[in-house]
């Protein structure tokens, strides 16, 4: 069953704690991309890698955020320390270089209070 | 300005309806555009590609690119209640890192 597994799926947690989310890209794909959709902005670019080298990072706030491929087969999105406005859901998509489709996983939705 | 604008709905029809499905653009050096179906609490699945500028056709869905008027649409005929989702249009210069619309959000009524 080839698809983007996204943990968790669910995150509750207090502003100032840190957050880690993790993507499992579908066996294969060379980029990965992660994406954060709120009602406000919709789905947004934070960065995107290509065999596990980063590409493109220019939507993530750098203070906060860091994106990381530590494996072909993982990618981790921290926020330390979170605020409640990193309230959203956030999806990891995985692709084939030159290929026009991505694959997204689940998301996972976080709730910073 | 947003780079891509998409009305955001809802917009609801009768089961059977067509359906139009309409985003805007500002970046004429978009040459990749796609189409994503995104239903509620799931993330966004492709639904239609097309490339540079003309229509491309499969079973109930129809896309359309005008690059000369930076607009592209999706026809969905026949509409079912399963059709009922957030439609996602996307747009990339390149063959990857694509901007996305906020989304329409449709509902077919049966």
């Amino acid at each position: 069953d080839a698809r983007v597994t996204q943990t968790p799926r669910h995150k509750v947690t207090e502003m100032g704690q840190e957050v880690t989310m993790r993507c499992q890209p579908i066996l294969g794909h060379n980029t990965v991309f992660w994406y954060r959709q709120t009602m406000m902005q919709g789905l947004e670019l934070l960065a995107y890698f290509r065999n596990r080298a980063p590409l493109d990072d220019s939507g993530m706030p750098k203070d906060r955020f860091s994106a990381e491929m530590p494996d072909a087969t993982l990618a981790t999105l921290k926020i330390q320390p979170s605020e409640p406005r990193d309230s959203a859901v956030y999806f990891c998509a995985s692709g084939l270089q030159g290929n026009t489709e991505a694959f997204f996983g689940q998301g996972t939705r976080l709730t910073v209070v | 300005q947003k780079e891509v604008e998409q009305d955001p709905g809802p917009l609801s029809v009768p089961e059977g309806a067509i359906v139009s499905l309409n985003c805007t653009y500002s970046n004429s050096a978009f040459q990749y555009f796609m189409w994503y179906r995104q239903y509620s609490r799931k993330g966004p699945e492709l639904l239609m590609y097309t490339y540079s500028s003309g229509n491309k056709e499969d079973g109930r869905f129809t896309a359309q690119v005008d690059k000369s008027s930076k607009y592209i649409s999706l026809f969905i005929r026949d509409s079912q209640p399963s059709d009922s989702a957030t439609y996602l249009c996307a747009m990339s210069e390149f063959s990857q890192n694509f901007v996305f619309g906020p989304g329409t959000r449709l509902s077919v009524l049966p």
